[in-house]
């Protein structure tokens, strides 16, 4: 079945400009996550998402970044006013949700974008 | 919050050898450690995974290993093939308060396997 997908794959963008970047999670995955990764570290969490609430956006360094997923499906990460320090590969993640595993469910990984902001 | 520690950062490995990577972790609620497997420019992929009720786990070539007390988990590759050649990162669950599990991960190992 289909996996998990992201676009765009690339992105290049100035300094200063606003940036959204969209995720499309496995169908009825209700869980979803939104990861970024530096060159040579692992992913680092941003945010969650149980259904359409973000449940967890303790991961977000500013308030620079904002995501949604208005109908827990697709989510779209946004970034405003990019910084250089923002370039990095943003990854995306989704499981289903089992309310008796205790946050053990796989999570399936996007291809990611890859962000650089010049 | 959860903190992983990953070593070693890079090893290299003649093809048919076994390759070792260790991680430890500091929160001692965590419940479950997934290992994933990252090829240049691709995503991560689970390549196995276990939970705390376990001591180790086994698929054909690859095995984890968990030592709660110590809070420390190993995967193990033997008879290593070149397409192994990856980053793997290992993780672990923790619990981040208001409902939330949040993975945090190692900073990863560079696994080279020779010819």
């Amino acid at each position: 079945g289909a996996g998990v997908s992201q676009t765009p794959s690339n992105k290049v963008t100035e300094k200063g400009k606003y940036v959204e970047l969209r995720c499309d999670p496995i169908s009825g995955h209700t869980a979803l996550y939104w990861y970024r990764q530096s060159l040579g570290q692992g992913p680092e969490f941003l945010i969650y998402f149980q259904g359409t609430g973000a449940a967890d956006d303790s991961g977000l360094p500013n308030d620079r970044f904002f995501a949604v997923r208005p109908e827990g499906s697709v989510s779209t990460l946004k970034i405003q006013r990019t910084e250089r320090g923002d370039s990095a590969v943003y990854l995306c993640a989704s499981s289903r949700l089992d309310p008796l595993a205790g946050g053990r469910e796989t999570q399936y990984f996007g291809p990611g974008t890859r962000l650089l902001v010049l | 919050g959860e903190n992983v520690e990953q070593h070693p950062s890079t090893l290299s490995v003649q093809e048919g050898d076994s390759a070792v990577i260790k991680c430890t972790y500091s929160d001692s609620a965590s419940n479950y450690f997934p290992w994933y497997k990252q090829e240049l420019g691709k995503r991560p992929q689970l390549i196995i995974d276990i939970r705390s009720n376990v001591g180790e786990k086994k698929d054909q070539r690859i095995a984890v290993t968990l030592n709660k007390t110590a809070k420390h988990f190993s995967l193990h590759i033997t008879e290593t093939q070149p397409e192994d050649s990856a980053v793997y990162f290992c993780a672990a669950i923790s619990y981040s308060g208001a409902g939330s599990y949040q993975l945090t991960f190692g900073k990863g190992t560079k696994l080279s396997v020779i010819p």
